[in-house]
This record gives structure tokens, C-alpha cells and sequence, in this order.
């Protein structure tokens, strides 16, 4: 069965300093990957998507990530840390359905501290 | 602009009542989408619709109902028969015709039984 772990639930960071948030998938084809943002008490804000092509994709807000299928990881990353992107990080996984993969499997998420 | 609306954003009900909560989007999508987000849980879809006057059951459908008689409407009931429903609900829309699955979220209600 498909799956996302995160194994990270809570990571603090200096503001400035970089990031990178962990993901592990399992899925057994070639997997439709996602980042989203959640800011406390609101919806999910997509960052960056993967499909198909260039492993390393750029998001919005300067994020980008990493797909390796050898790790079966898509690891997110961002080189300077600011305050406002202290929220809740999800990764997910989309699943096949008439082609299009519209449900998705969401991790468990990484929560996202930024000290001044 | 277009989006996705929910409403009540907070909504406080006794045990044994039925809740509905409302899903309204503008976005022209034909897939709409309700997942519950639990504390530590990530979000576990409850059910999902391609099309209007069809749905299905996502992986926890159990004492919840939903209809879809308007394309833009996709409204979700937590009926009595569900066990534990103190939780955050996010309602959600794509293009059906969209290879990467790419999902649009509302800001969510947050459903309190007292």
C-alpha cells in the first residue's frame, strides 16, 4: 500500500539558517509528489509538485526539492530560513485513479519552529 | 477571485446532533474532496466526488454523508454514528482532467462536540 512518512514531527531552526525537511514514500509506480504549507488554523497551500522530468523542482517562496527514487525520498529544502515560514509541512502522494491522481496521501507532517 | 468558501469556520455542537458543514467553490472543478486533519495525523480523506450526483468513499467514510447536486456544492454531514468528530475539516477541489493532481484547499472548520 502507498504510504508517506515524515519522519520529523517538529524541527526548530535558526532565522537565516537553511532547511530541509524529510519525506519517504512507497508507492510502486513512478510517484505524483507534493509539498503543501498549512499557516495554523488555515487551508493547504501547494509549494511545489514533482511528476515526471528534472529531479530537483522549484517551488514558490524560494523551497525546492529533491526527488531520489533510489531513496524513495523527496526531501524540501531552502537555503535561508525567515520567520514567516515557521507552519506545518505536509508532503503527499498522489494516487492513481482514471489517470488522474487526485487522491492523495498526506504524511503526518513536520511542524516548523523559526527562532530569531 | 476564485477559491474555495467553508462555512461555519468554528462550530460547537452537542454530542448526538447532526452537523453539516459547507464546501462552495468557483474555481469551475469537477472533483471536490473532504479530508479530516487530526493533531499528529496528517489528513485522512473521508469522501470525494469526480462528478455531480456521484461520490465515493475515501479511506474513512464511517458516520459521515455528503451530496453533490450543484457542481460547485459539495456539502459534508457528521452524523451521530461518528465516534470521534472534535476535529478540523478541510474541504478541497482539482480538475479532474489534471495529470498531476494537484489539490486546492479551503481554510477549513474546525468542529468541537461538547
Amino acid at each position: 500500500a502507498q504510504s508517506v512518512t515524515q519522519p520529523d514531527i517538529h524541527i526548530t531552526v535558526s532565522e537565516g539558517a537553511s532547511l530541509e525537511l524529510r519525506c519517504n514514500y512507497s508507492y510502486g509506480a513512478t510517484p505524483y509528489l507534493f509539498w503543501y504549507v498549512q499557516s495554523p488554523g488555515q487551508g493547504l497551500q501547494l509549494l511545489l509538485k514533482y511528476f515526471s522530468g528534472d529531479t530537483l523542482v522549484q517551488g514558490i517562496k524560494g523551497f525546492e526539492a529533491e526527488f531520489k527514487r533510489s531513496q524513495s525520498s523527496f526531501n524540501l529544502r531552502k537555503p535561508s530560513v525567515h520567520w514567516s515560514d515557521a507552519a506545518e509541512y505536509f508532503c503527499a502522494v498522489g494516487r492513481g485513479y482514471g489517470g488522474a491522481t487526485n487522491k492523495l496521501i498526506f504524511g503526518t507532517g513536520t511542524l516548523l519552529a523559526v527562532q530569531p | 477571485d476564485g477559491g474555495i468558501t467553508q462555512s461555519p469556520k468554528y462550530l460547537f455542537r452537542k454530542e448526538g446532533q447532526n452537523v453539516t458543514l459547507s464546501c462552495e467553490q468557483n474555481l469551475n472543478h469537477d472533483a471536490m474532496y473532504w479530508y479530516r486533519q487530526d493533531p499528529g495525523q496528517g489528513l485522512r480523506l473521508i469522501y470525494y466526488s469526480q462528478i455531480v450526483n456521484d461520490f465515493q468513499k475515501g479511506d474513512i467514510a464511517e458516520g459521515y454523508s455528503v451530496s453533490r447536486e450543484k457542481k460547485e456544492s459539495f456539502p459534508l454531514t457528521v452524523t451521530s454514528a461518528q465516534k470521534n468528530p472534535t476535529a478540523f475539516y478541510l474541504c478541497a477541489s482539482s480538475m479532474v482532467t489534471s495529470r498531476t493532481g494537484e489539490l486546492f484547499f479551503g481554510e477549513g472548520s474546525r468542529l468541537t462536540v461538547l
